[in-house]
């Protein structure tokens, strides 16, 4: 099955900065791609996905990149917010079969 | 319109014990999966099926079952609880199929503590 792996575990940048979190997937067949937020105590929740055919795409201060070459994906997000804090997961998966995560990135953003 | 619905939100079970985690959904998808997450290990996938009457094992399948008798409903049964189950569960479904495949609907986590 599908391997992914993801890093940093944690990232502390200051308020205003950059942060990007970067994952790996081991499964060619793999052609989706999301990341959720899930801060304390709730449910993830997806902020941006890509697929396959595209390179790039981007919402407002998040953007995600994809190179299906490399098999790796990244998460960008600009001019971060305290309420940026959370704890970022990627993922990857068929579009018909099932999803597998990465193992988190907590993300802490100091004012 | 609920979503993904999990009941019950927090358990304490004894070892040896068995209960069912309940899911349903009322957005007619396909596809609904169970996870576990535990600290520093992410998300990972227990059981999952692509509609009534399929069901397939994920990464972490053993100690647990699980059917789908209806698209609705996709309960997780632990045979005898253990502490290494202790954890929090998600349930979560999608569209299975087709261009509109994609996002994944989680339910709230039914937290569970195996004494």
């Amino acid at each position: 099955g599908e391997n992914v792996e993801q890093h940093p575990s944690t990232l502390s940048v200051q308020e205003g900065d950059s942060a990007v979190i970067k994952c790996t997937y081991s499964d060619s067949a793999s052609n989706y791609f999301p990341w959720y937020k899930q801060e304390l105590g709730k449910r993830p929740q997806l902020i941006i996905d890509i697929r396959s055919n595209v390179g790039e795409k981007k919402d407002q201060r998040i953007a995600v990149t994809l190179n299906k070459t490399a098999k790796h994906f990244s998460l960008h997000i600009t001019e971060t917010q305290p309420e940026d804090s959370a704890v970022y997961f990627c993922a990857a998966s068929p579009l018909n079969n099932d999803m597998r995560f990465g193992a988190g990135t907590r993300l802490t953003v100091k004012p | 319109n609920a979503g993904v619905t999990q009941t019950p939100k927090f358990q304490v079970l004894k070892t040896g014990q068995s209960m069912t985690l309940q899911c349903a959904q009322d957005m007619n998808h396909e596809y609904m999966s169970w996870y576990r997450q535990d600290p520093g290990m992410g998300l990972r996938l227990i059981h999952y099926s692509v509609g009534a009457g399929i069901t397939d094992q994920g990464e972490v399948p053993n100690g647990y079952n699980v059917s789908r008798s209806t698209t609705e409903d996709f309960p997780l049964r632990l045979l005898s609880a253990a502490p290494s189950q202790t954890s929090v569960y998600f349930c979560a479904s999608r569209i299975a199929g087709g261009a509109n495949t994609g996002e994944l609907f989680f339910g709230e986590g039914s937290r569970l503590t195996v004494l």
